[in-house]
């Protein structure tokens, strides 16, 4: 269902250091899977998607993992930077792909 | 591609009034838009989805006659927060699907999100 009303949770890693932000969906029929970063004040910026096909894939620093078994996403970031610090939401399809339901998300904090 | 605008960016207005907030697709055709509410630190949470040409479909214990939608082209989509007040004080957030014409919908269709509109209601 949708998301309502948690306070986030925060992982802190060294810059430099990789992350890893894990992601938690509901609905066993989901067959698309986003993560999105929101800046402080900004929209959602599309990151990288995986369908549900497929167990991994990697873009430019940033890998995600699908684990249909335990409905379990995550978002892999290697060599963190301070411009990475921001919001970062999983989302899945639901309702026949005609609107993404949007995990609770996580703020990532680099610190120096 | 896909860039998502919304106008304005940040609006204060005085408790009573109405206030209209503009969602345009840039440089693709939206055949679907959706808006979505976001409180401080929360996650976001989807009020409606608007389909060119069609009603908007509105999501659980969102007002209809409260927050207007309107989608009259494939590339803008409006939304009119009626009466404001100021528990309407919120981030307001677009976002669209790119969708090409002539086929088929696939779920893996990405919506793609505006910079957000900040509401304050005094």
């Amino acid at each position: 269902g949708e998301s309502v009303g948690l306070h986030l949770p925060t992982l802190s890693v060294q810059e430099g250091d990789n992350s890893i932000i894990n992601c938690a969906y509901s609905n066993s029929a989901s067959d698309y899977f986003i993560w999105y970063k929101q800046e402080s004040g900004k929209g959602p910026q599309f990151i990288i998607d995986i369908r549900s096909n497929m167990d991994k894939r990697q873009g430019q620093r940033v890998t995600v993992l699908l684990n249909k078994t335990v409905k379990h996403l995550s978002l892999q970031i290697a060599a963190t930077q301070p411009g990475d610090s921001a919001v970062y939401f999983c989302a899945e399809t639901g309702n026949y792909g005609q609107n993404f339901v949007f995990g609770p998300g996580t703020r990532l904090s680099v610190l120096p | 591609g896909a860039v998502v605008s919304q106008h304005p960016s940040w609006v204060i207005c005085k408790s009573g009034t109405s206030v209209k907030i503009e969602c345009r697709s840039l440089d693709f055709q939206a055949t679907t838009m959706f808006w979505y509410r976001q409180f401080p630190k929360q996650s976001l949470m989807l009020m409606a989805t608007s389909n060119e040409g069609s009603k908007a479909t509105y999501e659980q214990g969102v007002e209809k006659d409260k927050f207007l939608i309107n989608h009259a082209s494939l590339t803008l989509s409006t939304l009119t927060v009626t009466s404001a007040h100021p528990e309407d004080s919120s981030f307001y957030i677009c976002s669209a699907r790119d969708r090409a014409s002539g086929r088929a919908f696939r779920s893996t269709d990405t919506q793609y999100f505006g910079p957000g509109t900040r509401l304050t209601v005094l």
